[in-house]
């Protein structure tokens, strides 16, 4: 299995700030991706964090407001860029092992309010 | 009109009660999550199905491939089962990236 942490938990924000994400894994994966849901909704994917490349971003998500780095195999960042109440939302992310089963895990998440 | 649909939205059962919860899809896939999310916001991957019948412990995840549907059963329903269930789908050729399911909402009760 994999355990997989999220820093910050939650967080309360201004309009128009930035927030960073921190996704870390107790173990070297190749996929890893950046999910959001939110208030009521399901899951939307944001992005798949490429290491050592730029981020594959899923249609309706771009870079200057979603961006991300992938420094290693056990690491990544989402930037929720220039906040507005409409970034209210759980982000989450997950890896799946690099293992024939293809097991996929999910992160804590991250609640983010935007006032 | 969604590619997974989840039926019921919401549902209540006693303690003890047996729970089916439904997926429909309308895409080809590789393979089927049953996933839970407790209110703390956390996810749980409870199955992964490309065929058949899995069962572990009280759950039990069965798909029909060619109906491209799938069931999420619980036998013996406790108020710990309650929890938002989510189906998701890894589409044919999309390297893992998972399509998700509105979800069904389980409260179970004493």
């Amino acid at each position: 299995s994999a355990v997989i942490s999220q820093k910050p938990s939650r967080d309360i924000c201004q309009r128009g700030t930035s927030l960073t994400i921190q996704c870390q894994v107790d173990s070297q994966v190749t996929m890893m991706f950046w999910y959001r849901q939110q208030p009521g909704q399901s899951l939307t994917l944001i992005a798949t964090a490429n290491q050592g490349s730029e981020a594959t971003y899923e249609s309706g998500f771009v870079i200057d407001k979603f961006p991300i780095s992938r420094p290693n195999l056990t690491f990544s960042t989402l930037t929720v860029s220039n906040m507005s109440p409409e970034d209210s939302s759980i982000y989450l992310c997950s890896v799946i092992l690099d293992t024939p089963y293809n097991e996929q895990f999910f992160g804590p998440g991250t609640r983010l309010t935007v006032l | 009109k969604n590619e997974v649909e989840q039926s019921p939205q919401n549902l209540t059962a006693q303690e003890g009660e047996f729970i089916t919860i439904n997926c429909s899809y309308s895409v080809g896939i590789s393979a089927l999550h049953w996933l839970q999310q407790h209110p703390g916001g956390g996810i749980v991957s409870l199955f992964m199905l490309s065929s058949g019948k899995k069962k572990h412990g009280r759950l039990i995840a069965t798909i029909n491939i060619q109906e491209k549907h799938s069931s999420l059963h619980i036998t013996a329903s406790h108020p710990r089962d309650s929890a938002v269930y989510i189906c998701a789908v890894i589409r044919t050729g999309t390297a893992s990236k998972l399509t998700f399911g509105t979800g069904t909402r389980l409260q179970v009760t004493l």
